[in-house]
């Protein structure tokens, strides 16, 4: 089974429409890492979370860690045209390993 | 300078070609990274340097051969490549191993074709 769940797989918004996504680890996180991607280039770095609880916010974007640190949430308020692209959650599972592993993405479509 | 630069963004070689890709980073970040992306995957770890030494190589096949020559900038030596090597490579790179107190910057990636 997947390490890394993300869901969902796929997103169509209406521009204006708030959207969340998850990603679900079946191991404990000692870091959980959000990125953006446009197909076909790079990741953009949009957040970094480490603790229990916490919770981070840029411009409309939003993303928690769960108490339990084993799930993530990506929320974007009153979605952009801008905002579509590849959203990828990265995991760091501890140990002497020192890769992130990743979810398999959420393609986001923000129609005007 | 907050980037990783990865040159060439496109490079189609053949089978029997050698060539090179290079990652450069200015931020003093002593972790560097490669990752291969297939179309429509995420991401996979490939190699791990850290302090300019190899950590972590995972499995990968010999006709790939990663080069730190210093502490900015990472190689990817590539020879008798196949079809199926053909994907999205990214760099990246991090303060520390764990990436925890910055995170982990990517770099745009190089897209190769091997025909």
């Amino acid at each position: 089974s997947q390490e890394l769940e993300q869901s969902p797989q796929s997103l169509i918004v209406q521009e204006g429409k708030n959207l969340t996504i998850n990603c679900t680890s079946s191991k404990t996180l000692y870091g959980l890492y959000w990125y953006k991607q446009k197909y076909g280039e790079g990741l953009i770095f949009l957040m970094m979370l480490q603790k229990g609880g916490e919770e981070k916010s840029h411009e409309k974007i939003t993303a928690k860690l769960d108490e339990k640190k084993q799930q993530s949430s990506l929320h974007i308020t009153a979605s952009q045209p801008s905002h579509a692209g590849i959203y990828l959650c990265g995991a760091d599972h501890g140990g002497s390993n020192y890769k992130l592993t990743f979810g398999k993405g959420t393609l986001l479509t923000v129609n005007p | 300078d907050t980037e990783v630069t990865q040159t060439p963004k496109h490079l189609v070689m053949g089978m029997t070609n050698k060539k090179s890709l290079k990652c450069e980073q200015h931020m003093g970040h002593r972790a560097m990274y490669w990752y291969k992306q297939k179309a429509k995957k995420p991401p996979e770890l490939m190699f791990v340097y850290s302090y300019e030494k190899l950590s972590i190589n995972e499995s990968v096949p010999s006709r790939f051969s990663p080069e730190c020559p210093n502490s900015s900038l990472l190689n990817l030596h590539l020879h008798a490549l196949q079809p199926e090597d053909s994907a999205l490579y990214l760099c990246a790179s991090s303060q520390g191993l764990r990436g925890r107190r910055h995170g982990y910057t990517f770099g745009s990636g190089t897209r190769l074709t091997v025909v």
